[in-house]
């Protein structure tokens, strides 16, 4: 199975700051990488698929980015709603896998 | 507007069995692969199953291989989940998961979550 692994696990930021979490890979996925965004008590949203494109509706100031094995999400202009836990997931090989999580609480 | 809405969760005791379904909204049903992904309490993501869009084509993690079946009957825009021999470790939130298209690889591509059916298995 292909291990993801997020880093950090939590951050803690202030509004306005830009942040950025890091997953990587066991092995190389063909960038097929997504990001998900949930919120307490929330289902999983959808932000990026394909580890550099924006899914339709999802604001610009989320971005991804990264190839091969290594992968960053960002944050930019934190505001308190971005408070939530992202997961990083491979669809390339099943079984499909997920990161642990990085859980992101606003100062 | 998709909407994806997931029932039949409930209180099961170990070794009983349930089945989820998931009723889907928005969108031609038929063209797009759906799957299952699940959620232990407190804990992270676990990707359960997936259903090719025909339906032809399934797929599942080793933890529920063997007593969970995945299908679809694409005349009622509908997806299901049959868990059988549940476990304690089967408990969790299981949420419907629509792919962005109907084949690889963006049938895996996660686009719409439901809200979830929560299934707890205990004496």
């Amino acid at each position: 199975d292909i291990q993801m692994t997020q880093s950090p696990s939590s951050l803690s930021a202030s509004v306005g700051d830009r942040v950025t979490i890091t997953c990587r890979a066991s092995q190389g996925i063909n960038n097929y990488l997504a990001w998900f965004q949930q919120r307490p008590g929330k289902a999983p949203k959808s932000l990026i698929y394909d580890a550099t494109s924006l899914q339709s509706g999802v604001p610009s100031k989320f971005s991804g980015s990264g190839s091969g094995t290594d992968f960053t999400l960002t944050i930019s202009g934190l505001q308190p709603e971005d408070s939530a836990t992202y997961y990083c997931q491979q669809y390339n090989i099943f079984p499909l896998t997920f990161g642990g999580g990085t859980r992101v609480e606003i100062k | 507007e998709v909407q994806l809405l997931e029932s039949g969760g409930g209180l099961v005791p170990p070794g009983g069995s349930l089945r989820l379904s998931c009723a889907a909204f928005g969108f031609s049903f038929s063209n797009y692969a759906m799957s299952w992904v699940r959620q232990a309490p407190g804990k992270g993501l676990e990707w359960v199953s997936i259903i090719r869009d025909s339906g032809g084509d399934t797929a599942y993690a080793d933890s529920v291989k063997g007593r969970f079946t995945i299908s679809r009957d694409n005349s009622k825009n509908t997806l299901y989940l049959q868990m059988n021999s549940l476990r304690a470790e089967d408990t969790a939130i299981y949420y419907c998961v629509k792919g962005s298209g109907g084949t690889y690889p963006q049938s895996r591509n996660f686009d719409y979550w439901g809200q979830g059916t929560l299934v707890s298995v205990s004496s």
